[in-house]
């Protein structure tokens, strides 16, 4: 098991709502990336925040956002869900810096939205 | 653009028997290679990756992945085969083009069925 832990485990909201996912990284590590992976596909990668700032970003829109904390934890926001937003959202923490870093992932947040 | 692929969308094996998973990939620049698994419900667990050097590349679990520049692929492999393994296994390019962002690109998965 890595120490990155995610919170909560499930979460039912309703189209149109927003919702805020957090993570927390493992120890020693810096960075911090979001993942969405949808049923039978493999994780999109949706941002990395470094920092404290976005590091860079994947093909999601603006109403998906995110924060890094100073202890380097994270949260992701969701605006307006809709029903394709359904997934299970993967945290992965790492430590920039490292030579082609690996990313250790958290057991991951499952998001329904109906 | 940078890309993965799984051609196997399940891959069955009998316990004790050697197994191989499959990943092609398409990259500019050097290529720099994961392998994840995940079991239900779980997130995703490192294996291995390749960065530099031997191709041949020893991993977690027994797990061992053969880098080949030529035929661009990342092949997974174990000798013997356990109930256990059975799982959805991802290969996983580091992509490049996006700076230093870390952005990893996934394939499909491919899911291991390993049978008594």
């Amino acid at each position: 098991e890595t120490g990155v832990t995610q919170s909560p485990t499930h979460l039912i909201k309703t189209r149109g709502q927003q919702v805020t996912l957090r993570c927390s990284s493992q120890s020693g590590h810096n960075t911090v990336s979001w993942y969405q992976q949808a049923l039978g596909q493999g994780p999109q990668f949706i941002f990395q925040y470094y920092r404290e700032e976005e590091n860079g970003r994947g093909n999601f829109p603006p109403r998906f956002s995110g924060l890094q904390f100073p202890n380097y934890s994270s949260e992701l926001n969701v605006n307006a869900l809709e029903l394709d937003d359904s997934a299970l959202y993967l945290c992965a923490s790492s430590s920039a810096g490292v030579m082609v870093d690996t990313q250790y992932f958290g057991p991951g947040t499952r998001l329904t939205v109906l | 653009a940078q890309s993965v692929a799984q051609p196997e969308d399940q891959v069955n094996v009998a316990e004790g028997n050697p197994l191989t998973v499959k990943c092609t990939y398409s990259v500019s620049g050097n290529p720099y290679l994961f392998w994840y698994v995940q079991y239900p419900n779980r997130g995703l667990q490192f294996l291995l990756k390749y960065i530099t050097g031997d191709n041949l590349v020893k991993g977690s679990y027994g797990f061992e992945a053969e880098f080949n520049k030529s035929q661009t692929s990342f092949h997974l492999k174990k000798p013997s085969a356990l109930v256990s393994d059975s799982a959805l296994y991802f290969c996983a390019v580091r992509d490049m083009s996006s700076g230093n962002t870390g952005k990893l690109i996934f394939g499909q998965g491919t899911t291991l069925q390993v049978k008594p």
